[in-house]
Formats: structure tokens, sequence, C-alpha cells
């Protein structure tokens, strides 16, 4: 079993849809929690770290639950800048682990 | 602001050849990272420091070694080159381990013949 656990997508919707993502991981140890996007053939940048309490930055919130090691991105009000792979990043202590990705195409 | 930079942007080597990745950051942070990325895979860390003249083994540190000698450097080596090692290889920053944000480089295509 893979630590990170992401849907692969691909998910395609139309501008203007919500769309969500999820993503597990298997080491309860985890302390920090991350989405990054990466763009095609481009270096991975992040999007937003994850707090226990959900945060939101404009369009996207994240949520966590360490009971059931879960992690999620939501985005509303998807734009055409919004295509990318989004990955799921657990932190257990000084290392990343990443998941595989979920790519997200958004059509006019 | 340059921010994290690696030399080569590709190469192509043959079986058995050796190479040696150089990443630099102009950010002063004290820890570095090199990760490979396989289709389906995600990222797998290979090796990180910690700060100059330390280094650490990831989670596939199999078949490359590293060295810091310098702050602002991280050296990916491959000492006998396999085409199991095709892939794209980035290097990170961060000024701390845990809570800070990992800035990566543009990445390496490497393929091995």
């Amino acid at each position: 079993r893979k630590e990170v656990e992401q849907d692969p997508g691909p998910f395609n919707v139309p501008e203007g849809a919500t769309v969500a993502f999820n993503c597990t991981y298997s080491n309860s140890a985890s302390q920090s929690f991350f989405w990054y996007r990466q763009d095609c053939r481009k270096e991975p940048k992040l999007l937003m770290s994850v707090y226990s309490s959900g945060n939101e930055d404009g369009r996207f919130t994240a949520q966590l639950n360490r009971a059931s090691q879960y992690i999620s991105l939501l985005i509303r009000d998807s734009k055409l800048s919004d295509s990318a792979t989004y990955l799921c990043v657990v932190k257990p202590i000084n290392d990343m682990r990443f998941g595989a990705g979920t790519r997200l195409t958004v059509k006019p | 602001n340059a921010g994290v930079t690696q030399t080569p942007k590709f190469r192509v080597l043959k079986t058995g050849q050796s190479m040696t990745l150089l990443c630099a950051q102009d950010m002063n942070h004290e820890y570095m990272y090199w990760y490979r990325q396989d289709p389906g895979m995600g990222l797998r860390l290979i090796h990180y420091s910690v700060g100059e003249g330390t280094t650490a083994k990831g989670e596939v540190p199999d078949g490359y070694n590293v060295s810091r000698l310098k702050k602002q450097n991280f050296l990916l080596g491959l000492e006998s080159a396999a085409p199991s090692q095709t892939s794209v290889y980035f290097c990170a920053s961060s000024s701390r381990a845990n809570t800070d944000t990992q800035y990566f480089g543009p990445g390496t295509r490497l393929t091995v013949l």
C-alpha cells in the first residue's frame, strides 16, 4: 500500500464547477500536510498548507481529518488556469511523502 | 533572485556511465532534497541534507550518492547509471524541515539507454 494515495483522475470539469480531491495517508505520525500544484513538465509549487481546523485561500479550501487520516481539497468556481496536477503531500518528520497526484482539466 | 536552479536540464547517458547533477539555491536555506518523479509514482525522496556537510538517505537512495560541501549546493551523483534511473529529478530546498515550504528547481530529465 502506498503511503499517500490519491485518485489519479483525470477530473474533467467545466468552468465554474466545484471539484473535490481526496487523499489518504498511512503514517499516523505525520505532522504536516500540504497541497502542491504541478503544471505539465514543470516543478511542483506549494498551493496551500493544511491545518487541523481546516483552512481557506480564496476559492480553495483544505481539510484534514487526523482520525481518518484523510485530507481533502475543494476548488470552487473552477478556472481554466486551475488545470494542473494536484499533489497531496504528507510530512512525517524531516522528509516528505508525495501522492502520485490528481489531474484536473477545466474546460470552457 | 534565482531561487533553486538545476544543471543540466536534460541529459542522455549510456548504461554504466556516471554523472553529477548540480542543485544550487540562493535563499540561504538549511535543508535541501533530491527527488525523482516517475509516471504514476509521485515524487520519491532520494537523499536529503539538513545542513552543510550532512546528508541522509531518503526513500530510494540505492544507486545514488550526494554531497553538501557548501550550504548553497547539493550534488547528486550516479556512479554507474542504469535504465531504471531514467526519470525526472527535482531538487528542493527549505529553511526548516517540518512546516516550511519546499521550493523546487525546474528539474533534470535524465534518460539512460
